[in-house]
């Protein structure tokens, strides 16, 4: 079946300038997850949506980032005024159904974030 | 803070030999524990998933979880060049939060 879908794969952007990233989770999973990973870093968590529950936004850097999810499927994420060092790639990925200790996470292609 | 140390590397192995990863992590809480390969440029794929103590065995990989010592490794039996990528050790801290914390990985270089 498909997986995890991200776009665009690639965006570059002035900073100041505002930037949309999309993910498409995969089909009947009920959890969806936004990282960043930058250059030699691991990968940061960033916000966490579960169902029709409140998301857990615990890990946006900065209240220039927010993130919604439609109809429980297709998620966007938002940098208002992008700074330099928003540069990274952007992983979206997705687990379930349902909620639970073992439900394993699959990673889309990602999205790489270059801010100028 | 939740953490997940693991060595960078890189850990250098030849073609045919077993690859031993490693990754501790800090919360005795944890529940489940995942093992990821990243190739350059691409996002993480999973190898491989365990939760109780003891050895998972999947092909030519086994992941061993000691809860007590708070450690869980990767195994990779007859290494290929193609294994070489970093591999990315991710723990989930209690059963209501999904989230994974993730290590820094470890590069694994396998030589001809």
């Amino acid at each position: 079946g498909a997986g995890v879908s991200q776009s665009p794969s690639n965006k570059v952007t002035e900073k100041g300038k505002d930037v949309e990233l999309r993910c498409d989770p995969i089909s009947g999973h009920t959890a969806l997850y936004w990282y960043r990973q930058s250059l030699g870093q691991g990968l940061e968590f960033l916000i966490y949506f579960q169902g029709n529950s409140a998301p857990d936004k615990s890990g946006l850097p900065s209240d220039r980032f927010s993130a919604e999810r439609t109809g429980g499927s297709v998620s966007t994420l938002t940098i208002q005024r992008t700074q330099q060092e928003d540069s990274a790639v952007y992983l979206c990925a997705s687990s379930g159904p349902g909620q639970g200790a073992y439900n394993e996470q699959f990673f889309g292609p990602g999205t790489r974030l270059t801010v100028l | 803070q939740k953490e997940v140390e693991q060595n960078s590397g890189p850990l250098s192995v030849p073609e045919g030999a077993i690859a031993s990863l490693n990754c501790t992590y800090s919360d005795r809480g944890s529940q489940s524990f995942f093992w990821y390969r990243q190739y350059s440029g691409k996002s993480p794929e999973l190898i491989m998933s365990i939760y109780s103590n003891g050895d998972k065995e999947d092909g030519r990989f086994t992941a061993q979880l000691n809860k007590a010592s708070q450690y869980v490794s990767l195994l990779i039996r007859d290494s290929q060049p193609s294994d070489s990528a970093t591999y990315l050790c991710a723990v989930r801290y209690g059963r209501r939060y999904s989230t994974l914390t993730f290590g820094k990985g470890t590069m694994l270089l396998v030589s001809p």
